[in-house]
């Protein structure tokens, strides 16, 4: 059975950044790609990036550039995305999900003083 | 990008009929290799998106038939017959042709 298992929710101060990992099972980690995905607030599903595991290679929307990064350990079978120097403007729901089936539960990161 | 739009923005179902979600692309999605890029979720309440149909047309596994795909280049139908208590929530169209992948805003499905 494939499986997302996402890292806790978050609460963050502004300005700093957090570190948001996806750990996949009940596949073979390196042959799919890992999307990444905001949803704000009683909003829509917004595409943050790509990465490709076998080969590192990474795809971002425009607008997230500068804003994540993201990541894969193939030893531990685990993608990550790191967003920084935070604003209200990032708190959302985000979403991991293998390729366009498979979703992550979501993580909540909360950006407050 | 790729500007999906759909419509209604929602819809009230009595059980047991049908609905009919439509989503338009501002490009065809339809790759020279003959797929259509073209999905469509189902965002339960407080759940994660469900994928439904994939590449247009392809039931997602463990998606009950009542669920079906269709459409040309650039207009797409999502149906849903015998509409039951468990179909609400927000269904969302997306393109996976190109980056950067876009989605619709959403229609949200409601029981009457």
């Amino acid at each position: 059975e494939v499986k997302l298992q996402q890292s806790g929710d978050e609460l963050v101060r502004p300005g700093a950044s957090v570190k948001i990992s996806c750990k996949a099972s009940g596949y073979t980690f390196t042959n799919y790609a890992m999307y990444w995905v905001k949803q704000s607030p009683g909003q829509g599903l917004e595409w943050i990036g790509t990465i490709i595991p076998l080969i590192d290679t990474t795809s971002y929307n425009q607008k997230f550039k500068g804003k994540a990064t993201l990541t894969a350990d193939k030893s531990s079978n685990t993608a990550y995305m790191e967003l920084s120097r935070l604003t209200s403007e990032d708190s959302a729901v985000y979403y991991c999900a293998r390729s366009e089936a498979y979703w992550g539960q979501g993580t909540l990161v909360t950006v407050s003083s | 990008d790729i500007v999906m739009t759909q419509a209604p923005l929602s819809v009230s179902v009595t059980p047991g009929e049908s609905a009919s979600i439509s989503c338009r692309s501002s490009k065809s999605l339809l790759h020279s290799n003959g797929i259509t890029y073209v999905y469509w979720y189902l965002q339960k309440p407080g759940k994660s998106p469900q994928l439904l149909i994939y590449r247009m047309s392809n039931l997602a596994s463990g998606v009950p038939d009542r669920f079906s795909g269709s459409g040309s280049e650039t207009d797409f139908t999502l149906k849903i017959s015998r509409v039951e208590a468990e179909d609400v929530g927000i269904y969302y169209c997306g393109q996976l042709l190109e980056n950067p992948l876009t989605f619709g805003s959403g229609t949200k499905l409601e029981i009457k």
